[in-house]
């Protein structure tokens, strides 16, 4: 069974520094994937970044990198520069496997991140 | 634009009483999810479809059921028999068997039940 864990309380950073988002899972599967979402209070799960675990590279998108550790089985994600408007809950997934019939997701319980003025 | 869309926003359930979810989506996706999320939780998977008139369930199926008729749409009853439906549902999609390397699922904006 595949299982993700967040246990970061909820994180503060002031605007414009670095902040870091722990993620660990735990599959015996050899494939899979692993996404980061963002919900804001508005509700909607907005999609920032996907890890394949295959990929040699850290996967980057804009403000928001992948800190993949395979060995450790950790896929934290950094967000650089933070804005006020990256205050949001954000979810670690991880899907079986990497390809598009495998693409069901498991989520953590998610970390609550704030960011101050 | 392409997206997906759930209605309605705010949805209140007697006791006793089924109630269905829309779920809409225009980006051509072979696959559709529906997820519940309790408050300060992760979602849990309720029910997901890879093709039009094929579904199987999640994690959290029982008290639940869909049907996929269309590619387009995949409808979730909450039935009288979920004795605890109160929750925030959200519906995704993605491109599924179509698809290859990283398959994001693309999510609508939700639905909130409350039971009256």
């Amino acid at each position: 069974a595949q299982k993700i864990t967040q246990t970061q309380p909820g994180m503060f950073v002031q605007e414009k520094e670095a902040v870091t988002l722990d993620c660990t899972y735990d599959t015996s599967d050899p494939s899979y994937g692993l996404f980061w979402y963002k919900q804001p209070s508005s509700g909607e799960m907005i999609f920032l970044i996907y890890q394949g675990s295959y990929d040699q590279q850290n996967a980057t998108e804009g403000r928001y990198s992948l800190n993949f550790q395979k060995a450790r089985k950790s896929a934290n994600l950094v967000i650089s520069a933070s804005q006020l408007g990256d205050s949001a809950m954000y979810f670690c997934a991880m899907s079986r496997g990497i390809f598009g019939a495998n693409s069901k997701l498991t989520f953590g319980k998610g970390i609550t991140l704030s960011v101050r003025p | 634009d392409g997206g997906i869309t759930q209605s309605p926003k705010y949805l209140f359930r007697k006791e006793g009483q089924n109630v269905t979810l829309s779920c809409e989506q225009n980006l051509n996706h072979d696959a559709m999810y529906w997820y519940r999320q309790d408050p300060g939780q992760g979602l849990r998977l309720i029910y997901y479809s890879q093709i039009v008139n094929d579904f199987q369930k999640g994690d959290i199926a029982e008290g639940y059921s869909v049907s996929r008729e269309k590619k387009e749409s995949f409808p979730l009853t909450v039935t009288s028999a979920q004795k605890n439906p109160t929750a925030f549902y959200l519906c995704a999609s993605s491109l599924g068997r179509s698809g290859t390397g990283s398959q994001p699922q693309h999510f609508g904006d939700g639905t909130r039940l409350s039971i009256l």
